[in-house]
């Protein structure tokens, strides 16, 4: 069974520009969470997708927004680059939603500069 | 806000040594308690998902206890090897599918 995936792996990008960030889920999974971490943060929760539909949104600001395609698949944008956005963005996917004993399966990572 | 609190922050450990360390939660609106582990450049993987009615969980060398009263839980290690150095981290679920993170316990096992 495949994993969950990541595109890109890496990427750099200057103050004030755009970036998409892509994820792929496990085949069967509905849920679609992305998270971000930060040098000296834990990771911080950026919201979830279920159906489609966000479901959670955590505590960030509007510039980061994101979708889910009717296949799973889903895509998180963060538009007018800051420097502090340089992180490691995860995603995780899990078959249901709203069930605390869900186990979540994590992506790689796309590593964010942001210069 | 819901704080999950992680210590230590780092451990290092001869090979062959055990350890543990512990992750603290909120005691009230418990549902479940997850554990992680992260090794450099891979996926964090997950280890347990503890619950209300769980009893000690084990996996291989690394168990875990839980203590809803009081808001902790113990991961422990027996016999560490290097190849259990890594980042573990616990994990609460607030509501729906988010998990608020500890900022995570790294392990080095020398060898």
């Amino acid at each position: 069974k495949a994993g969950v995936t990541q595109t890109p792996r890496y990427l750099i990008k200057t103050r004030g520009q755009q970036v998409t960030l892509s994820c792929s889920p496990i085949s069967g999974h509905r849920s679609v969470s992305w998270y971000q971490q930060t040098p000296g943060q834990g990771l911080q929760f950026l919201f979830e997708y279920f159906s489609e539909t966000q479901r959670n949104k955590g505590n960030f600001p509007g510039r980061f927004s994101g979708r889910q395609f009717s296949n799973s698949r889903s895509e998180m944008n963060v538009s007018t680059l800051e420097l502090g956005d340089s992180a490691l963005y995860l995603c995780a996917s899990s078959w249901g939603q709203g069930d605390p004993y869900n186990e979540q399966f994590f992506g790689p990572g796309t590593r964010l500069t942001v210069l | 806000i819901l704080n999950v609190e992680q210590s230590p922050q780092s451990l290092h450990v001869q090979e062959g040594d055990s350890t543990n360390f512990t992750c603290s939660f909120p005691s009230s609106n418990f549902y479940a308690l997850h554990w992680y582990r992260w090794e450099t450049a891979k996926s964090p993987e997950a280890l347990f998902v503890m619950t209300l009615n769980g009893d000690e969980k084990k996996k291989g060398r690394i168990s875990a206890t839980l203590n809803t009263k009081e808001g902790y839980s113990y991961l422990y290690i027996k016999g560490s090897q290097p190849e259990d150095s890594a980042t573990y981290l616990c994990a609460f679920p607030e509501y729906g599918n988010k998990l608020v993170f500890g900022a995570g316990t790294i392990l080095r096992v020398k060898s």
